[in-house]
């Protein structure tokens, strides 16, 4: 099926640094939600976005709706071992309600 | 709230048996619940939406009689992979609609790692 493209694949980040990854697509969504999966378990809804332009903040962790609705955003600040982990976006357009998944950030944490 | 249960977490079973798995919603009604399969280091792949009250929509390529779907209650959905093969194994997700004003959110269960023999 469809996917939207994450960017970067993958990283490894020292422990306190900050984190920045982010999402796009050819489509322009309605609504863009962040997860984050652990091994072995389903994902967890971090963020929700609804409006272009939007800013939402859950602890360290902050997501962007992108002014073109076509990009979103997440940003982890001072990062700690237990942000290890696979982060997916995911966006959904006008008149369906399904939603389509990114292929995934593998999030790394040097401590 | 918003949270989704899965039953069972792990299973092992034999080439050609069937296996049922249970999605539950359990502080939410849920008239939709969608089924996903992911693989090793893999990204989420929709398999089908399952409506409360009517079929499964399948995703294109997906073997609607080897995946019967069931959607039963508000609250709960189950999976049967049937005649299960090797290359079924895999890991089966589940996830929830929640609908709440104009916004419409997914709400993950655990999962259900399945191994065929």
């Amino acid at each position: 099926g469809q996917q939207l493209n994450q960017s970067p694949q993958s990283m490894f980040i020292q422990e306190g640094e900050d984190v920045s990854m982010n999402c796009t697509s050819s489509s322009i969504f309605n609504t863009w939600l962040w997860y984050k999966q652990d091994p072995g378990e389903g994902p967890v809804l971090l963020i929700a976005l609804y409006k272009a332009g939007e800013l939402t903040s859950n602890g360290r962790l902050t997501a962007q709706f992108g002014i073109t609705r076509k990009d979103s955003f997440l940003n982890i600040s001072a990062s700690i071992p237990s942000d290890v982990g696979i982060y997916f976006c995911a966006g959904r357009t006008s008149g369906t309600y399904k939603y389509i998944f990114g292929t995934g950030t593998r999030l790394k944490v040097l401590a | 709230g918003a949270v989704v249960s899965q039953h069972p977490s792990r299973v092992i079973c034999k080439s050609g048996t069937s296996v049922k798995i249970e999605c539950r919603s359990l502080d939410f009604q849920a008239t939709t619940m969608f089924w996903y399969r992911q693989f090793p280091k893999q990204s989420l792949m929709l398999m089908a939406t399952s409506n409360e009250g009517s079929k499964a929509t399948y995703e294109q390529g997906v073997e609607k009689d080897k995946f019967l779907i069931n959607h039963a209650s508000l609250t709960l959905s189950t999976l049967t992979v049937t005649s299960a093969h090797p290359e079924d194994s895999s890991f089966y997700i589940c996830s929830a609609r929640l609908i709440s004003g104009r916004a419409y959110e997914q709400y993950f269960g655990p999962g259900t790692r399945l191994t065929v023999t």
